[in-house]
């Protein structure tokens, strides 16, 4: 079956604007996360959805960070105003069910370069 | 605070030689533990996981891994490298109640010919 997908798989913007990040699940997954991948930072996360709970944002690193998710399903992870620092690939992953003993399931990514 | 700490951040081995990756986890509480593959461009796949079943765990392309609680490790190993093995390889760990997943900074292994 299909895999969790991202889009767009490369993003290059300028200093200040805002940027949207896509993530489609796969099907059928309950849980829908956000990591940033980043040379200095390592991988951290940064936003948790399971159903239509309020999600776990405790990993937002500024209120430029925010995340919606839509009808349970797919995810928009918005950078407002971005910075140099916020340059990073950005990956999404979903699982079944929560709980930490489920496995999540990773998307390719989306590399975002902020000039 | 939760943290996994990955030794060596660069590995090379022979092809056909043992693969160790090493892991360690700080938790008063053994949490789930997960070693992941990314090759490049690439998002990260399972490699297998330790959901407090048995202690040894097999995971796909011949890994596995051995959860030992007197030594908060979760080493990932390889009996004999393959080329293809070549890839970044991360550690994480989802403490008891959470749902996130806490990474190693990851150990890239180089595999010679």
């Amino acid at each position: 079956g299909a895999g969790v997908s991202q889009s767009p798989s490369n993003k290059v913007t300028e200093k200040g604007k805002d940027v949207e990040l896509r993530c489609d699940p796969i099907s059928g997954h309950t849980a829908l996360y956000w990591y940033r991948q980043s040379l200095g930072q390592g991988l951290e996360f940064l936003i948790y959805f399971q159903g239509n709970s309020a999600p776990d944002k405790s990993g937002l690193p500024s209120d430029r960070f925010s995340a919606e998710r839509t009808g349970g399903s797919v995810s928009t992870l918005t950078i407002q105003r971005t910075q140099q620092e916020d340059s990073a690939v950005y990956l999404c992953a979903s699982s079944l069910y929560s709980g930490g003993a489920e496995t999540q399931y990773f998307g390719p990514g989306t590399r975002l370069l902020v000039l | 605070a939760q943290s996994v700490t990955q030794l060596g951040s660069h590995v090379s081995v022979s092809e056909g030689a043992l693969v160790l990756l090493r892991c360690n986890y700080s938790s008063s509480v053994p949490p789930y533990l997960f070693w992941y593959v990314q090759y490049p461009n690439q998002g990260l796949q399972l490699l297998l996981k330790y959901t407090s079943a048995a202690t040894l765990v097999k995971g796909i392309n011949g890994f596995e891994a051995e959860f030992k609680k007197s030594e908060t490790s979760f080493h990932l190993t390889k009996p004999s490298a393959h080329m293809s093995d070549a890839a970044e390889y991360f550690c994480a760990v989802s403490p008891s109640g959470a749902n996130n997943l806490f990474f190693g900074t990851g150990t890239r292994l180089t595999v010679i010919p």
